[in-house]
């Protein structure tokens, strides 16, 4: 199975800071990997999806990049409704694995 | 508009069987691939089962290969996940998401609202 490995596994940052967070894979994935949003109670929303596509309605703050087995997570200028857990999710073969995730909280 | 409701979530015994379903809306349902993603309370995301827009093609995560059956009726919209020998640690929010196959690649969107098992004595 391939093993995604989220970092860092939480993160305080500031309204208006510039975020990145790192996904890493045990093997290469090419570009087979989506990233989503997770907010309390709430069911997980796609943000990114083929490394670096952004799925339609998501705001172009979120940007991905990557491939084979590095991968990131940036938002810029951090709002106060994007303090979530992010998670990725390679799709390059089954069983399909997820990050552990990233919380990340206003500092 | 798009919607996935899951149902069918409950209290059962250790050992039990449960069965949940997810009624699709607002697209061809019999067009695409569909998921079950589940998550433990407090935990992370974990993917359970996907099953193809015909049902050819099949997979589990290995913890619940033989417990768990995925399915779907396409002239009803619906998805379900048959769970049987439940255990404690299958208790969680088990959520159903359409795959979309882009050019790009593939697209997990949307969710459901999830619905809660909870495996207790």
């Amino acid at each position: 199975d391939i093993q995604m490995t989220q970092s860092p596994s939480s993160l305080s940052a500031s309204v208006g800071d510039r975020v990145t967070i790192t996904c890493r894979a045990s093997q290469g994935i090419t570009n087979y990997l989506a990233w989503f949003q997770q907010k309390p109670g709430k069911a997980p929303k796609s943000l990114i999806y083929a490394a670096s596509s952004l799925q339609s309605g998501v705001p172009s703050k979120f940007s991905g990049s990557g491939s084979g087995t590095d991968f990131t997570l940036t938002i810029s200028s951090l709002q106060p409704e994007d303090f979530a857990t992010y998670y990725c999710q390679q799709y390059n073969s089954y069983p399909r694995t997820f990050g552990q995730g990233t919380r990340l909280e206003i500092k | 508009e798009v919607q996935l409701v899951e149902s069918g979530g409950g209290l059962v015994k250790p050992g039990g069987s449960l069965r949940l379903s997810c009624e699709a809306s607002g697209f061809t349902f019999s067009s695409y691939s569909m998921n079950w993603v589940r998550q433990a309370p407090g935990k992370g995301l974990e993917w359970v089962s996907s099953i193809s827009s015909s049902s050819s093609y099949i997979y589990y995560a290995d913890s619940m290969k033989g417990r768990f059956t995925i399915s779907r009726d396409n002239a009803k919209n619906s998805l379900y996940l048959q769970m049987n020998s439940l255990r404690g640690e299958d208790s969680a929010v088990y959520y159903c998401a359409r795959e979309s196959g882009t050019i790009s690649g593939v697209l997990v969107d949307p969710w459901g609202q999830g619905t809660l098992v909870t495996v207790s004595s």
